[in-house]
């Protein structure tokens, strides 16, 4: 019984590139969220995506930020040109319907 | 302005004593979860509570929701070691949908 699946656990990107963040939803989860826990900080809220739609992108950044969740495969956030203050552990979270959210292992995204 | 203030942020007690962490909020909301985080990992659900003045029973944790679905308490009945951990409550605004907003958390330790 998988539970949500995150890849990779650990990602270390220089300044200016890519990173891609991968989450695969509990089965049967058809509803995607992203949070950030900055160092010290408490989780923050990024975006709701479902099936090829987003729902609520009310806490991503305006720039170099992106999420998706295809029609199949897992959901995918990007983060272009990546910065210092990138630098977090970003969690995937999937529920039924919009209900009980089951969190992910996390990515830890260090920017060096 | 944090949305949700936690207290205590940090809990050092003796195995076998009591305890509660209090999660206290100006916004109504639709539901509150309490979670547990284990450093290098996801935060790992513990309940839902939904119903003005609901209390729900977890083993020795005992999850209480304000009458005015405004705060939330979770009381643990004689500690144990393997309870230490970070507690975390997160609701869901009545206005704002799905996403969660996440307390600080309580960062408990219990020593035998």
């Amino acid at each position: 019984n998988a539970g949500v699946m995150q890849n990779p656990r650990h990602l270390v990107r220089r300044r200016g590139q890519e990173a891609r963040l991968r989450c695969s939803p509990m089965k049967g989860h058809s509803h995607v969220y992203w949070y950030r826990q900055l160092p010290e900080e408490g989780l923050k809220f990024m975006v709701y995506l479902q099936k090829e739609n987003i729902i609520d992108e009310s806490g991503m950044p305006k720039e170099r930020f992106s999420a998706e969740f295809p029609k199949e495969g897992p959901s995918i956030l990007r983060i272009q040109q990546v910065v210092r203050g990138d630098s977090a552990a970003y969690f995937c979270a999937s529920s039924h319907l919009n209900y009980e959210q089951y969190f992910g292992p996390g990515t830890r995204l260090t920017v060096t | 302005t944090q949305l949700l203030e936690q207290s205590p942020q940090f809990l050092s007690i003796q195995e076998g004593e009591n305890l509660t962490v209090y999660c206290n909020s100006s916004s109504v909301f639709s539901s509150l979860q309490w979670y547990r985080q284990e450093p290098g990992e996801g935060p790992v659900l513990l309940v839902t509570v939904v119903t003005g003045g609901e209390v729900k029973k977890l083993k020795r944790l005992t999850f209480q929701f304000g009458d005015a679905r405004k705060d939330s308490s979770l009381h643990i009945t004689a500690a144990q070691p393997g309870d230490t951990g970070l507690y975390l409550c997160a609701g869901a605004e009545e206005t704002s949908g799905s996403r969660l907003t996440f307390g600080e958390g309580t960062q408990l330790t219990v020593n035998p």
